[in-house]
């Protein structure tokens, strides 16, 4: 049973340049929530996705955007890339059931680095 | 406000048993969770706790929440240097979106 894949693993960008990231969330799950983890920090929430729509949304620009496919993958996009960017992106998985998510699951995430 | 708090270093002989400590500030959290990161690695869910639970053991791992201090702890018996990574406190705040502490770096020692 494939667990939470994420692609790229490693990426490189120079500011100003537009980024897609892609997650394949863990069979049986519906829901996608991407976090970006900066280098000595804590992952920090970006936004949640559920039934094809973004479903809450961490303190983040609208830089930051994303979608979820009718197969519950889901893609981050950034536009208009910062130094500050530079982070690793980690895709999280679970099943909402009662209004709550379960089997919170994490991806090894995309090293982004920006240049 | 919406922050975890957490000591950022530990190091202890293997062999000891390690306790890492987390307070949180928001007490609807209903989930508290501790996960571990290796380097270069994702995130590995190693225990979580109900908040209307005190206690929770699972072989090597002990959590204890007190939530009246809304303080959390995680305790590593028999410490392993396999067990040397970064632990991380999170809250399960609405729609099930979590809140995580900056992480505390395990070092354990032969």
């Amino acid at each position: 049973d494939a667990g939470v894949t994420q692609s790229p693993t490693h990426l490189i960008k120079t500011r100003g340049q537009q980024v897609t990231l892609r997650c394949s969330p863990k069979s049986g799950h519906d829901t996608v929530s991407w976090y970006q983890q900066a280098l000595g920090q804590g992952p920090q929430f970006i936004f949640q996705y559920y039934e094809e729509e973004e479903r809450q949304r961490g303190n983040f620009p609208d830089r930051f955007s994303g979608h979820q496919f009718p197969n519950y993958s889901s893609e981050l996009n950034v536009n208009a890339l910062l130094l500050g960017d530079s982070a690793l992106y980690l895709c999280a998985s679970s099943l909402v059931s009662g209004g709550e998510a379960y089997g919170y699951t994490f991806g090894s995430g995309t090293r982004l680095t920006v240049v | 406000g919406e922050d975890v708090e957490q000591s950022l270093f530990l190091s202890v002989r293997e062999g000891d048993s390690s306790v890492i400590n987390c307070t949180y500030t928001d007490s609807s959290s209903t989930y508290l969770y501790w996960y571990k990161q290796e380097p270069g690695a994702g995130l590995q869910l190693l225990t979580y706790i109900f908040s209307n639970m005190d206690m929770k053991q699972d072989q090597r791992l002990t959590v204890l929440l007190n939530k009246k201090d809304k303080h959390l702890s995680l305790r590593i018996a028999d410490t392993q240097t396999g067990d040397s990574a970064i632990y991380f406190c999170a809250e399960n705040l609405g729609y099930s979106t979590l809140t995580f502490g900056k992480g505390t770096m395990l070092l354990v020692s032969p």
